[in-house]
């Protein structure tokens, strides 16, 4: 157990929904990042935040959006959602702001399959 | 930019031989290197890293991987595999702009009885 909890771990929807992906980090952790996992691909980085604050983003699409509140959870929006955007989404979180300085610990994911 | 590539999708070997995954990286400055672990409806987990220290790194579970500057390379090997390895394998590179980690497409290995 890696003390990183994504919920909801399945999601079906329709096409032009909007879904809420929620994280929460393990404890004492700052950073959190988002990651996308589509069919037989590596993970595309989305978004990272690091103190409630947006720290870097990378291939995060305009109709999704994310923020870190005040206890250091984490929401990804996904909106107007298309069939491409069927994925696994994955958390991550870590103790320093740096990806390549620590150690990334993942949830297990929120698969979303949009219909 | 920094790229990597893992030159098999899929890797499959009989329990107790050596295991052998294969990673090529790209990169103009001397970046950091990682290998994760993902097991079937599992979160990823960290293997090793390299940070610019030895170039031979040990990992967890036996796993061993050697980062070689000449060939651009940071292939992933253990002596003898086990059934509880089966599992895809990540080999990672970090970005140098932002630090950010930039991923391969994955090697599934299988563990042949």
């Amino acid at each position: 157990d890696s003390g990183v909890t994504q919920t909801p771990k399945h999601l079906i929807t329709a096409t032009g929904q909007r879904v809420t992906l929620r994280c929460s980090p393990r404890s004492g952790d700052l950073s959190v990042y988002w990651y996308q996992q589509s069919l037989d691909q590596g993970l595309q980085f989305l978004i990272q935040y690091y103190n409630g604050e947006e720290r870097a983003k990378g291939n995060i699409l305009e109709r999704f959006s994310a923020q870190q509140f005040p206890d250091l959870h984490s929401e990804l929006n996904l909106s107007s959602l298309e069939l491409g955007d069927s994925a696994l989404y994955f958390c991550a979180s870590s103790a320093v702001l740096r990806a390549d300085t620590g150690e990334l610990f993942f949830g297990e994911g929120s698969r979303l399959t949009v219909l | 930019a920094q790229s990597v590539t893992q030159l098999d999708s899929h890797v499959s070997v009989s329990e107790g031989t050596p295991v052998l995954l294969r990673c090529n990286y790209s990169s103009s400055y001397s970046p950091s290197l990682f290998w994760y672990v993902q097991h079937p409806n599992k979160g990823l987990q960290l293997l090793l890293k390299y940070t610019s220290a030895a170039t031979l790194v040990k990992g967890i579970n036996g796993f061993e991987a050697e980062f070689k500057k000449s060939e651009t390379s940071f292939h992933l090997t253990k002596p003898s595999a086990h059934m509880s390895d089966a599992a895809e394998y990540f080999c990672v590179v970090s970005e140098s702009s932002n630090y950010q980690l930039i991923w391969g497409a994955g090697t599934k290995l299988i563990i042949k009885p």
